[in-house]
């Protein structure tokens, strides 16, 4: 059965102390991994899709990376406006076939203290 | 542009009674995806429509829940004889084309049944 595991739950950092999320996968055939961001009472927020193993990409202090089982969300110096849910996800086939579902990790919530 | 737009925002109901979800996806795009994340179980996929085909309803948790997509835009998610467990925030994305293309989520439909 495919399953994307999160980890750490919850991190609490200091502003400007960097530190990197986890997003683990078991997936038959990857198709992607795609990462979130989710604040209070809102929708996720489309950050990154990753489609090969060694893929990078950045947005602002926020740096994504893929290995065949892992991918990892880097945050360097963050700020207090870094805080949020980090969500990552993957595709996997529905019962026609397709790869429109996606498996949610549990995600990590991050606090970021000024 | 504007992104995926969901009403109502917020419904309460009472238990027993039906009701309506609904979700404008972005303009142009062709997959349109349900979620429902509530507390404690993250976020779970209920179902897919892409074009014309049939759509994957594989994540539908029982009769009681259905969707449509007319024109191959606006979808309506109804529950109906909600229940208590069915409280919980539904969302919905788009994405342009077929998995695995990225998903846009919408700020979500928060569900209270008492």
């Amino acid at each position: 059965e495919d399953q994307v595991t999160q980890s750490p739950e919850a991190l609490r950092l200091q502003e400007g102390e960097s530190s990197s999320l986890n997003c683990s996968y078991t997936v038959s055939g990857l198709r992607g991994l795609f990462w979130y961001r989710q604040d209070p009472g809102k929708g996720p927020e489309f950050l990154f899709t990753l489609y090969s193993a060694g893929e990078e990409k950045e947005k602002e202090r926020l740096k994504a990376t893929l290995t065949k089982k892992e991918s990892f969300l880097h945050i360097t110096a963050p700020k207090p406006e870094d805080s949020a849910t980090y969500l990552c996800a993957v595709p996997t086939p529905g019962r026609s076939g397709n790869t429109g579902k996606l498996i949610f990790g549990q995600g990590t919530t991050l606090q970021v203290k000024p | 542009g504007a992104g995926v737009s969901q009403s109502p925002s917020n419904k309460v109901t009472e238990k027993g009674k039906d009701v309506e979800l609904r979700c404008d996806p972005i303009s142009g795009h062709t997959a349109l995806y349900w979620y429902r994340q509530s507390l404690g179980q993250g976020l779970e996929f209920l179902i897919y429509f892409q074009g014309n085909s049939a759509p994957d309803k594989s994540g539908l948790p029982s009769d009681r829940f259905s969707a449509e997509r007319t024109g191959g835009s606006v979808s309506t998610l109804t529950i109906q004889r909600t229940q208590q467990e069915d409280s919980a925030v539904y969302l919905c994305a788009s994405s342009p084309s077929s998995p695995p293309d990225t998903q846009y989520f919408g700020p979500g439909t928060r569900l209270t049944v008492l």
